[in-house]
């Protein structure tokens, strides 16, 4: 059974502070990685992706991946009241098979 | 442009209709997915096309069936479901290969009375 689990929170950050999203998977043939947004009544919203252990970086975002330890993390700078929303993360297999696995996703609030 | 369209945006249907919802995307992807998502909870895969050919079922209920017609679009045909299959279908693309960024259409709300 190919699992990825996240904290469902909810994790509340004050305004202007790191928020620091954890996730762990259970496939260690997983090649690639993804962190999406997703607001009440929408659709999921790529925020990150990556695939090399070590950091990633995009604007107020930072992704980290360390498949020794099964493990992918997300880091918002300055959060924002709008970077308020449940944050999924997925993995995608390899080895031929496809889709992505997602957790439950944590529900990230930013408190002004 | 990152962009897949699907419509109808809400549909609402009777468990003796037959309805379908309809995917499309012009970014060249040749793998296409269905995933079903319940409130509150995470996406779940159905249905994955490589290069038009459906490669992952993921043992969903035969009153759902789905369609590649070409390469830019994709179906999900719907008939005699159940008001537990109320839910938001979200049809996503990508290239194939699992290295690649999968995008995700706004989906289709779908209930069932």
């Amino acid at each position: 059974q190919k699992e990825v689990e996240q904290n469902s929170g909810p994790l509340s950050v004050p305004e202007g502070a790191i928020a620091s999203l954890n996730c762990t998977y259970s496939d260690r043939g997983s090649q690639s990685f993804f962190w999406y947004r997703q607001y009440s009544g929408k659709s999921p919203e790529l925020i990150m992706f990556i695939y090399s252990n070590g950091d990633k970086e995009d604007g107020r975002f930072t992704a980290q991946l360390n498949k020794a330890s099964q493990y992918v993390s997300l880091l918002i700078r300055d959060s924002q009241p709008s970077d308020s929303a449940t944050y999924l993360c997925a993995v995608r297999p390899g080895g031929g098979a496809d889709g992505l696995t997602f957790g439950k996703g944590t529900h990230l609030i930013i408190q002004p | 442009d990152t962009e897949v369209t699907q419509t109808p945006k809400h549909l609402v249907m009777g468990m003796t209709n037959k309805k379908s919802l309809k995917c499309e995307q012009h970014m060249g992807h040749r793998a296409m997915y269905w995933y079903k998502q319940k409130a509150k909870k995470p996406p779940e895969l159905m249905f994955v096309y490589s290069y038009e050919k459906l490669s992952i079922n993921e043992s969903v209920p035969s009153r759902f069936s789905p369609e590649c017609p070409n390469s830019s679009l994709l179906n999900l045909h719907l008939h005699a479901l159940q008001p537990e299959d109320s839910a938001l279908y979200l049809c996503a693309s990508s290239q194939a290969g699992a290295g690649n960024t999968i995008y995700f259409g706004e989906g289709s709300w779908l209930t069932v009375v």
